[in-house]
């Protein structure tokens, strides 16, 4: 699997916006764009993902670069439940996920 | 909706003895996998599972591990004889198609 970059942590603020970046220079033409969340102690969650368009769904947004090189995931309003290991993953099809260490993102009051 | 369950949520093992943990994947889902998690560090992938037999593993999941699914809503992890650093949550999950993996909540496994 291609590699991706993300940063260690990140903090936020409750209802303020949360932009998680991610580089994966080395991505390949059929490689989706997958972002996935651990709460603590649960298993891995789908937030969501995408292959060159921008994606919304009800949980977060995804921006992805037009080289796709690169992809932001965004969370609009920060929430504390949404305190998380953030995960992106380069997958296609029925290949497995390979984890990496994530962003832990903290979210105070 | 519909989820990935697993049981038990906890076990605790002697070293050497055999375990089965269970999943149960979402019904109309095709592939299934294992992965682990030992605490503090990232999940790894184990197995993959489809159509009946293993697809792919990885290079944890040695001889002393086994998978199965015995009827058409169990899928089960075995491990023969537990070593102290089996130690770890295992996380079941499935797909259906090329989607999202849906993850089931885990079982902690705890070898003394």
């Amino acid at each position: 699997d291609a590699k991706t970059t993300q940063p260690n942590s990140m903090e936020s603020n409750e209802e303020e916006p949360v932009h998680l970046p991610c580089n994966h220079s080395t991505i390949s033409g059929t490689d989706y764009i997958h972002w996935y969340r651990q709460l603590p102690s649960q298993g891995p969650e789908y937030v969501i993902h995408g292959l060159t368009s921008n994606v919304n769904n009800r949980m977060a947004s995804l921006a992805i670069a037009e080289d796709r090189k690169s992809s932001t995931l965004i969370l609009h309003r920060a929430t504390l439940r949404d305190a998380a290991v953030y995960y992106c993953i380069l997958n296609s099809g029925y290949s497995t996920l390979t984890f990496g260490k994530g962003t832990m993102l903290l979210v105070s009051p | 909706e519909p989820e990935v369950t697993q049981t038990p949520s906890h076990q605790v093992t002697q070293m050497g003895q055999e375990v089965i943990l269970r999943c149960v994947p979402i019904s109309n889902h095709l592939y299934f996998y294992w992965y682990r998690q030992i605490l503090g560090q990232k999940v790894e992938f184990l197995v993959s599972f489809y159509n009946n037999e293993i697809s792919e593993k990885s290079e944890i999941f040695d001889d002393q591990f086994s998978v199965e699914r015995p009827d058409g809503s169990n899928f089960t992890l075995k491990i023969r004889s537990t070593k102290l650093e089996d130690s770890a949550m295992y996380f079941c999950a499935s797909i259906r198609e090329e989607e999202t993996q849906y993850f089931g909540p885990g079982t902690r496994l705890l070898v003394l």
